[in-house]
């Protein structure tokens, strides 16, 4: 059963405290993206990684970490700096990686909904 | 602002009626996609237009591309009470990342049963 997973579902953050959403496919793709959705918004993007242990910055990594140690994993980490973090997450892979020639459609996981206590 | 938007915002029809959705972009792009979303859910691939193409079709989706106008209309045919979601287009720009999707803030799409 090929995809993309994330979780938790639901997430839920005191103040001050960093917390991670996991996201991980095995779909063998290169790229991997997170994107946060406020209601009633689109998407806006977060981080993206393009290959194994490099990843790039979005339009608003303030606030977020990542990793991409693994190919199929890419970890996102809110951090305490993200004032308001509450949001759904959404992480998404595509096949294609490097150059310019690659514009893949893209995946998404179910999402994982952040809430702050 | 977003590179793409889209309109209407909120779109409320009975079934069996076509639905039309539109996509507004600023700069010129490689592609455009069109994605759908459920409530609470993730985001769904339905059809990619490349820059060169002027329409496209999938099933019951007919998707055109003006890039003198810099739109992109998205035609539901025949819809369905399932066909109720959220739809996005995003586009991605001919210069800079090969990897980034801009999207729009969406169509609240209704099909009233």
């Amino acid at each position: 059963d090929g995809g993309i997973t994330q979780s938790p579902k639901y997430l839920f953050r005191k103040e001050g405290q960093n917390v991670t959403l996991s996201c991980e496919q095995n779909l063998n793709h290169d790229a991997m993206y997170w994107y946060r959705q406020d209601p009633g918004q689109g998407l806006r993007l977060i981080y993206y990684s393009q290959i194994v242990n490099d990843f790039q910055k979005g339009d608003i990594a303030e606030g977020y970490s990542v990793s991409r140690e693994k190919k199929e994993s890419f970890p996102l980490t809110v951090t305490s700096a993200q004032k308001n973090p509450t949001a759904f997450y959404l992480c998404a892979s595509s096949k294609d990686s490097g150059g310019r020639g690659g514009r893949e459609t893209q995946y998404f996981g179910p999402g994982t909904r952040l809430l702050v206590l | 602002s977003q590179q793409g938007e889209e309109d209407p915002q909120a779109l409320s029809i009975q079934e069996g009626e076509n639905a039309t959705m539109n996509c507004s972009y600023k700069t010129s792009i490689n592609n455009l996609q069109w994605y759908r979303q459920n409530s609470g859910r993730g985001l769904v691939h339905l059809i990619l237009i490349r820059s060169n193409e002027r329409e496209k079709h999938s099933g019951r989706l007919r998707v055109t591309l003006d890039t003198s106008k810099k739109s992109s209309s998205l035609l539901i045919t025949a819809s369905r009470a399932a066909d109720t979601a959220s739809y996005f287009c995003a586009t991605v720009l001919s210069s800079g990342s090969a990897r980034q999707l801009t999207f729009g803030s969406g169509t609240q799409l209704t099909v009233l049963p």
